[in-house]
């Protein structure tokens, strides 16, 4: 089993739709968890990390639940330059610092 | 700002040559890591290193080594390169006692062609 799993997409909405991603992980010793977003040709970045009791960034809303190993971004009010590849990572337990990446989930925000 | 620098944005290699793919970071972090990314698989930790003279296997070490001589440089070696190894190659780095903050910063990688 992959350790962190997402549905690739694409996701295709309208700008100002609302629309969520989820992710589940597969080792329950995982202790960190994140979202990146990386554009097309570009490198990842990171677009927030993801805490217990859930966290907002302006637009954007992220949970997790460490019962179910599953994490989810919300993000309300599309634009069209949140056109991208949203990857769900989270650190692998035995090696500290190192991050597991799940593929991604590709979004495109249409006018 | 941090910056990561990976020395070749795109190479050509044929089957059998030996290939270096060389990063710089310019912030002092002690953690350094090599993935590979390629369609339909995402991003795949191949080594990292916590410091100088240090390297951990990722998940895929086979094919490749590292080197660490510096603390600002981070080499990663394709002994005898295959044509399974053509991908986009990140370089990252990582501040460290940072495990919750997540933030990885990438270079703008290196996109390996073998022949």
């Amino acid at each position: 089993r992959k350790e962190v799993e997402q549905d690739p997409g694409p996701f295709n909405v309208p700008e100002g739709a609302t629309v969520a991603f989820n992710c589940t992980y597969s080792n329950s010793a995982s202790q960190s968890f994140f979202w990146y977003r990386q554009d097309c040709r570009k490198e990842p970045k990171l677009l927030m990390s993801v805490y217990s009791s859930g966290n907002e960034d302006g637009r954007f809303t992220a949970q997790l639940n460490r019962a179910s190993q599953y994490i989810s971004l919300l993000i309300r009010d599309s634009k069209l330059s949140d056109s991208a590849t949203y990857l769900c990572v989270v650190n692998k337990p035995d090696s500290g610092y190192a991050l597991n990446f799940g593929k991604g989930t590709s979004l495109l925000v249409t006018p | 700002d941090v910056k990561v620098t990976q020395s070749s944005r795109y190479l050509v290699k044929r089957t059998g040559e030996k290939v270096f793919l060389e990063c710089v970071q310019d912030m002092d972090h002690e953690n350094m890591f090599w993935y590979r990314q390629d369609p339909g698989l995402g991003l795949r930790l191949i080594y990292f290193s916590y410091d100088v003279k240090m390297k951990e296997k990722g998940d895929i070490p086979e094919g490749y080594s590292v080197s660490r001589e510096k603390k600002e440089r981070f080499s990663l070696i394709l002994e005898s390169a295959s044509t399974n190894q053509t991908s986009m190659y990140l370089c990252a780095s990582r501040p460290p006692g940072q495990v919750m903050s997540g933030e990885l910063f990438f270079g703008e990688g290196s996109r390996l062609t073998v022949l």
